[in-house]
């Protein structure tokens, strides 16, 4: 069935180090690609997300680039602020089908220090 | 209140208890979702209802027994729970059209079973 993987965290960056999520899927046809980010004590809020191959996502500094040929949707930003700490989820939506439903992977959780 | 509501944030059980989790949506949604979420495991899709239909129900134990009265409300009731049940218990809701729709979710409910 269709899934979802991501590194396994947690990532422990420097404030205004380069960031890489890396993520991975498997899916028949073509399905919609999103990451969601949770904040501590709150629910997942949707950070960017591609719709078709070759797009790219971008939101708050944040990019990911939707690339059919290795199935993947890394996550990337230049430079990370103490804010950016947060759980990461990849998730995908499946092409077809009538409930829009999520698949998500892991989660990557994101410490930044000052 | 705009957005997807949870209560209560907190929730602590005996095994032979009996609880309710609600979630209510303000934004005109016609979908709804129950996600658990359980340390270093994906997401995982509980139940879907769209258009106050039971759209999936992902072989979650009959302890676990969804209700949507309204496409406002979704609820979430427990019993004779396990520890193994405990996590954090995410509704999330979309506008489901022709498959698109980006999910806004609720904060969560974190269930402790005892």
């Amino acid at each position: 069935g269709d899934s979802v993987t991501q590194m396994e965290g947690p990532v422990t960056l420097s404030e205004e180090a380069f960031l890489t999520i890396n993520c991975t899927y498997t899916a028949t046809g073509y399905p919609s690609l999103f990451w969601y980010v949770q904040y501590p004590g709150e629910g997942l809020q949707l950070l960017l997300k591609a719709t078709k191959a070759d797009d790219k996502g971008s939101n708050k500094g944040f990019e990911a680039t939707y690339r059919k040929e290795t199935t993947s949707f890394h996550l990337e930003k230049g430079s990370v602020q103490v804010s950016d700490s947060a759980v990461y989820f990849c998730a995908l939506r499946p092409s077809g089908g009538a409930t829009n439903k999520l698949i998500f992977g892991t989660g990557t959780l994101l410490a930044v220090q000052p | 209140e705009t957005g997807v509501t949870q209560t209560p944030r907190h929730l602590v059980m005996g095994m032979t208890n009996k609880k309710s989790l609600k979630c209510e949506q303000h934004l005109g949604h016609n979908a709804m979702y129950w996600y658990k979420q359980s340390a270093k495991k994906p997401l995982e899709l509980m139940f879907v209802y769209s258009l106050e239909e039971r759209v999936e129900n992902n072989s979650v134990p009959s302890r676990f027994s969804p209700e949507c009265p309204n496409s406002s409300h979704l609820f979430l009731h427990l019993h004779t729970l396990q520890p193994e049940d405990s996590a954090l218990y995410l509704c999330a809701s979309s506008q489901v059209v022709r498959g698109k729709g980006g999910y806004t979710f609720g904060s969560g409910t974190r269930l402790t079973v005892v």
